[in-house]
């Protein structure tokens, strides 16, 4: 089955310092889906990418999904303590079904 | 708009025994899915109802099931507890248009569930 591959498993930056992470699925997605839960919560909706090399924006934070539709990476830049928590990617696969990336959590050091 | 609620919110139970989780989505929506969570697996896929029919499943025995009502609102059971089955398990809403359910998802805080 699809299977979405997500790196690293952990950051710990410096408050304003840049954070990447790295969202690779082993089928084309049909759109790919970006979730936050900060400790002790729920995941909540970011974004969701549709377009082949689309690239969204939010504030500080940068969507893009790869022009073949099998990767994405969110980039936070200059963090701070609030971005605190773990990113999901969320991609769709040929049945629909919502599949979830490993997780990458980030940790920010005031 | 009330969010999605689930019931209970913490539960201890032992080897052995079921459970019955209940999932109430956000007004209007019609889609539920629900997820595993564990610290080493991550969200894991359980299975997604849409007008009381379940339209996808993951890879999980059959000790887990699920229903969902008329009114939408949704009940995961999972039958002769393991330890494995300590998680966090999570339901989410959506308001899919079409077949292809492209909706974001609205999660609700969760179910705690120990097993010992």
């Amino acid at each position: 089955g699809q299977q979405v591959m997500q790196i690293p498993q952990y950051q710990h930056v410096q408050e304003g310092e840049d954070f990447t992470t790295y969202c690779n699925s082993s089928t084309t997605l049909s759109n790919i889906q970006w979730y936050k839960q900060r400790p002790g919560g729920h995941p909540v909706f970011l974004i969701q990418l549709v377009k082949s090399g689309e690239v969204k924006k939010q504030k500080r934070l940068t969507f893009q999904f790869g022009e073949a539709k099998k990767n994405s990476s969110l980039h936070i830049t200059a963090t701070q303590t609030t971005d605190v928590g773990t990113y999901f990617c969320a991609g769709r696969d040929s049945s629909y079904k919502l599949i979830f990336g490993s997780g990458t959590r980030l940790l920010v050091r005031p | 708009k009330a969010g999605v609620t689930q019931t209970p919110r913490y539960l201890i139970k032992t080897r052995g025994q079921q459970v019955t989780l209940s999932c109430s989505p956000i007004s209007g929506h019609r889609s539920v899915s629900w997820y595993q969570q564990t610290p080493g697996q991550g969200l894991q896929f359980l299975f997604e109802y849409f007008s009381e029919t379940q339209r996808n499943k993951g890879n999980f025995p059959g000790r887990f099931s699920g229903r969902q009502f008329s009114n939408s609102r949704s009940e995961m059971n999972v039958s002769t507890l393991e330890l494995g089955d300590s998680a966090l398990y999570l339901c989410a809403s959506s308001q899919p248009g079409t077949v292809r359910n492209t909706g974001e998802l609205f999660f609700g805080e969760g179910s705690r569930l120990t097993v010992l």
